[in-house]
C-alpha cells in the first residue's frame, strides 16, 4: 500500500518554464489537496478536489492549475514558473463523506526551486 | 476571512507536560485537526475535534471550545522525539452546498531539552 506518491522529489526550474507536479493515491480517497509550505508560513492551500471532475480554489491559486480526471491522480501544473513559487509542495488525500474525523495522508513533498 | 493563531516557538523539558494553544476566527467552522511535522518531513495526523471537550490518545490530548474559538494540544511525558512542529488546522465549509476545505495555522515549533 503506497499511500500518496509525489513526483519528482526535487526540481529546479528556470523562470518562465512550466511543469507538472504529479500526485497519486491508492487508498480510494475522494478528497485531495495541494499545499505549499514556506518557512514560517505553515501550509497554504492551493487547490482541492472532492472527487473526479470537481476542483476548487484554495487560498493561493494564482499561477497554478489542477485537474482531476480520475480518483487516483491530482496533478498540479505551474504555468510559468516564478521565483516566488520556490517552496515545498505537499499533496494530501483523505476520505470525504461519512468519515470526516480522518485526517490527511500526506505525500513526501516536492522541493521546487525557481531560478 | 480565516485567521488561525499559534505561538511560533515553545521549549519544554523531557518528561514534563506542555500545552500548545490555537485560536481561530473562521466562518463555517466544522472541526479542528492537529498534525505533527518533524523537520524535513511531511505532516502526520494526530487528532480531530468537532464537538466541545477533550479527546485523549495515549500521551496526546486535544481540547476544543467552539464558543471561544480555542483549542489546545496537550503532550504528556515528553520525549526527545516529540521535538517537532505542531500544526493546528481548521475545517471550514463556506456554504451548505459547498465542499469543505482545510486551512492550516503557521505551526508551533516545539523543542525538548534533556
Amino acid at each position: 500500500n503506497a499511500g500518496v506518491t509525489q513526483t519528482p522529489k526535487f526540481q529546479v526550474l528556470k523562470t518562465g518554464q512550466s511543469m507538472t507536479l504529479q500526485c497519486a493515491q491508492d487508498m480510494n480517497h475522494e478528497y485531495m489537496s495541494w499545499y505549499r509550505q514556506d518557512p514560517g508560513m505553515g501550509l497554504r492551500l492551493i487547490h482541492y478536489s472532492v472527487g473526479a471532475g470537481i476542483t476548487d480554489q484554495g487560498e493561493v491559486p494564482n499561477g497554478y492549475n489542477v485537474s482531476r480526471s480520475t480518483t487516483e491522480d491530482f496533478p498540479l501544473r505551474l504555468l510559468s514558473a516564478a521565483p516566488s513559487q520556490t517552496s515545498v509542495y505537499f499533496c494530501a488525500s483523505r476520505r470525504h463523506q461519512g468519515t470526516v474525523g480522518y485526517g490527511y495522508t500526506f505525500g513526501s513533498g516536492t522541493r521546487l526551486t525557481v531560478v | 476571512g480565516q485567521n488561525i493563531d499559534q505561538p511560533t516557538e515553545m521549549t519544554a523539558t523531557e518528561g514534563a507536560i506542555v500545552q500548545i494553544n490555537c485560536t481561530y476566527q473562521t466562518s463555517g467552522f466544522n472541526g479542528l485537526f492537529w498534525y505533527q511535522q518533524h523537520a524535513g518531513e511531511a505532516p502526520t495526523f494526530l487528532s480531530y475535534n468537532v464537538l466541545d471537550g477533550l479527546e485523549e490518545k495515549g500521551r496526546f490530548s486535544s481540547f476544543l471550545s467552539r464558543s471561544k474559538g480555542y483549542s489546545y494540544l496537550l503532550l504528556k511525558e515528553l520525549q526527545m522525539k516529540d521535538s517537532a512542529s505542531y500544526l493546528c488546522a481548521v475545517r471550514v465549509q463556506p456554504g451548505y452546498s459547498s465542499a469543505s476545505k482545510i486551512i492550516f495555522g503557521s505551526g508551533t515549533r516545539l523543542s525538548i531539552r534533556p
